[in-house]
């Protein structure tokens, strides 16, 4: 069956970056886009952009410049890094499979930035 | 900016409850792109409804999904205590970008 696996969780200071990974399993890797969608403490669920399985990548307004997706097809593993941290960005980070509707979903990484 | 839903609805166990979402013509109205969510706390999202109205194998039938306009909906009929959650709806942009609602808290009485 599919699994999607991510890194454990950070604690990044204030103007650093961080890079989770989603390690995906139980299909053919290359036949779907990944989309990565964070939640805030307390908050609802936000659209962070995503990722075709050619590579082609689509970033939401709020995260250009800062965010970049990645494919590993080797190891079958999807990767966000954003930079420029600040404390808003402390949230819970998910993978989800394909670009529209989203069928399997990742454990969630946290991602805490304090200085 | 977000889709609409309302913060929080109940129901008793056996009774039906709606769950709307509403956008405008970018979005909801423009697409059959349209998917719902629940997410128990602490839990991630696992999807409910697709395409408006698909259901995945594997989800209740008591779970189902319309759309009228600008505003999609999402009933679950057969309430059970299981069912509370956080619901979130999702669609598919004219900027093709993916947009979330706000989240509705499902308490069962």
């Amino acid at each position: 069956q599919v699994h999607l696996v991510q890194s454990g969780a950070e604690v990044k200071k204030p103007g650093a970056s961080v890079k989770v990974s989603c390690k995906a399993s139980g299909y053919n890797f290359s036949t779907y886009g990944f989309t990565w969608v964070r939640q805030g403490p307390g908050q609802g669920l936000e659209w962070m952009g995503w990722i075709a399985k050619s590579g082609n990548t689509n970033y939401a307004q709020e995260f250009q410049g800062r965010v970049t997706m990645t494919l590993d097809t080797s190891t079958s593993t999807v990767y966000m890094e954003l930079e420029n941290l600040t404390s808003d960005d402390t949230a819970i980070y998910y993978c989800a499979r394909d670009l529209v509707d989203f069928d399997y979903w990742g454990q969630g990484t946290l991602v805490s930035v304090s200085s | 900016s977000a889709l609409t839903q309302p913060a929080s609805v109940s129901g008793s166990p056996g009774q039906s409850i709606t769950i709307s979402c509403t956008g405008t013509s970018s979005d909801v109205g423009g697409y059959h792109y349209v998917s719902w969510y629940q997410q128990p706390p602490g839990k991630a999202p696992k999807r409910m409804i697709y395409d408006v109205n698909k259901r995945p194998s594997g989800v209740s039938n008591r779970f189902s999904g319309s759309k009228s306009g600008n505003t999609a909906s999402l009933t679950i009929s057969g309430l059970q205590a299981e069912d509370e959650a956080e619901y979130y709806c999702c669609s598919y942009t004219s900027r093709t970008t993916l947009v979330f609602g706000g989240g509705t808290k499902l308490t069962v009485l």
